[in-house]
């Protein structure tokens, strides 16, 4: 079946590194993959999102590309702020309308 | 309204009685989704409806969870019996359009949540 994995957190950074937090999945047919994210407090929000093969996903800094070779949807941002500390989520929407989630990975940026 | 919302936010309740958590999604979308968010896991899909209908109840973990959708708009969802295990977060989620066959997603907005706990 269709499937998402993410990297385990916590990841903690400091203010102004480079972010990695790697997604890969597994499915049938050709998914969208999405990042949602949630802030301490809040609910889920949609991060970024991608529909088809080589898309590139783009919001508030973050970046992440459709890479149906290494069937992976990595989230990237060139330079964290405090403000980015959240949960984020990588899911995968499949062809029966659910998302598939990963368990969650929780950033803590350190000023 | 301006976004999906839930209510109670929070909810306290004695293993053994029944809850009612209730979703008004954006208006307009046709898609309602139910998900549950256990402490430390990620989100498991519950139910989903198309309109009034769930074309897929398979996700509901037991027989003592329900849910039914009115006019297009709202949702409850209804735990009898509640049991411990069934503290988590409750989220509901809508969209303009379910996924069509060929696994284009629609994107899904989510309400904020109810946090039930089971004493």
């Amino acid at each position: 079946g269709n499937s998402v994995t993410q990297m385990e957190g916590p990841v903690t950074l400091s203010e102004e590194a480079f972010l990695t937090i790697n997604c890969t999945y597994t499915a049938t047919g050709y998914p969208s993959l999405f990042w949602y994210v949630q802030y301490p407090g809040e609910g889920l929000q949609l991060l970024l999102k991608a529909t088809k093969a080589d898309d590139k996903g783009s919001n508030k800094g973050f970046e992440a590309t459709y890479r149906k070779e290494t069937t992976s949807f990595h989230l990237e941002k060139g330079s964290v702020q405090v403000s980015d500390s959240a949960v984020y989520f990588c899911a995968l929407g499949d062809s029966n309308y659910q998302l598939i989630w990963g368990a969650g990975t929780k950033l803590i940026i350190k000023p | 309204g301006a976004g999906v919302s839930q209510s109670p936010s929070n909810k306290v309740t004695e293993k053994g009685k029944d809850v009612e958590l209730r979703c008004d999604p954006i208006s307009g979308h046709t898609a309602l989704y139910w998900y549950r968010q256990s402490l430390g896991q990620g989100l498991e899909f519950l139910i989903y409806f198309q309109g009034n209908s769930a074309p897929d109840k398979s996700g509901l973990p037991s027989d003592r969870f329900s849910a039914e959708r009115t006019g297009g708009s709202v949702s409850t969802l209804t735990i009898q019996r509640t049991q411990q295990e069934d503290s988590a977060v409750y989220l509901c989620a809508s969209s303009f359009r379910p996924a069509p066959a060929g696994g284009h997603g629609d994107t899904q907005y989510f309400g904020p949540g109810t946090r039930l706990t089971v004493l």
